[in-house]
């Protein structure tokens, strides 16, 4: 069956560090790999896809890659800041006809001052 | 910007009761889903709908049951609450033509007592 997976143990880091989270999958083949951000209480908000011929995007401070070999996405902040402390999901679109989004668990990330 | 708002932010209600949660996005999108999230087991697909009157079955339906008489509202119907749906409930909606972007609500917190 479908698995996906991320870091279920938070991530501390300190402020102006580079944040990296982790998401890998199994007995999948998704055309696009996306990055939701939670906070507590509210409904996740999209942030960035990657598409499956993609091996890099960036938006500002953001960027996500994607290796199909590996079958593994990783999530990157930059110099990051406490507003980042959230909860970062990833989900697995295949794309295709009446499909639907497979949500990782998701990995808290704490960044302190 | 997508609005997807969901009437209730908090519910209090007793077990056997009857609960509706309200969901009404203002963009035209035809599809429309429910997850409830659980600590430990991420967001879980309860139903979806591509269309008005139609609905498909997610992962957990299971005591639910759900509504789609307008484009732009979707309600998910909980016939006899019990304890054990005690969660938070997320609507969202899917953004359009290309990958599968889900605009999400603020979410419901249900308690069953």
């Amino acid at each position: 069956s479908q698995k996906i997976e991320q870091n279920s143990e938070a991530l501390n880091i300190q402020e102006g560090k580079t944040a990296t989270l982790t998401c890998n999958y199994t007995n999948y083949s998704p055309a696009y790999l996306q990055w939701y951000r939670q906070d507590p209480g509210r409904g996740p908000v999209f942030l960035l896809l990657i598409r499956e011929n993609e091996k890099e995007k960036r938006k500002e401070r953001l960027k996500v890659t994607f290796d199909t070999t590996l079958k593994q996405s990783l999530f990157h902040i930059t110099a990051s800041q406490p507003a980042d402390s959230a909860t970062y999901l990833c989900a697995l679109d295949p794309y295709s006809g009446y499909s639907t989004l497979t949500f990782g668990k998701g990995t808290m990330l704490l960044v302190s001052p | 910007d997508v609005k997807v708002t969901q009437s209730s932010r908090y519910l209090v209600k007793r077990t056997g009761e009857k609960v509706f949660l309200e969901c009404v996005q203002d963009m035209d999108h035809e599809n429309m889903f429910w997850y409830r999230q659980d600590p430990g087991l991420g967001l879980r697909l309860i139903y979806f709908s591509y269309d008005v009157k139609m609905k498909e079955k997610g992962d957990i339906p299971e005591g639910y049951s759900v509504s789609r008489e307008k484009k732009e509202r979707f309600s998910l119907i909980l016939e006899s609450a019990s304890t054990n749906q005690t969660s938070m409930y997320l609507c969202a909606s899917l953004m359009g033509a290309g990958a599968n972007v889900l605009t999400f609500g603020a979410g419901s917190r249900l308690t069953v007592l």
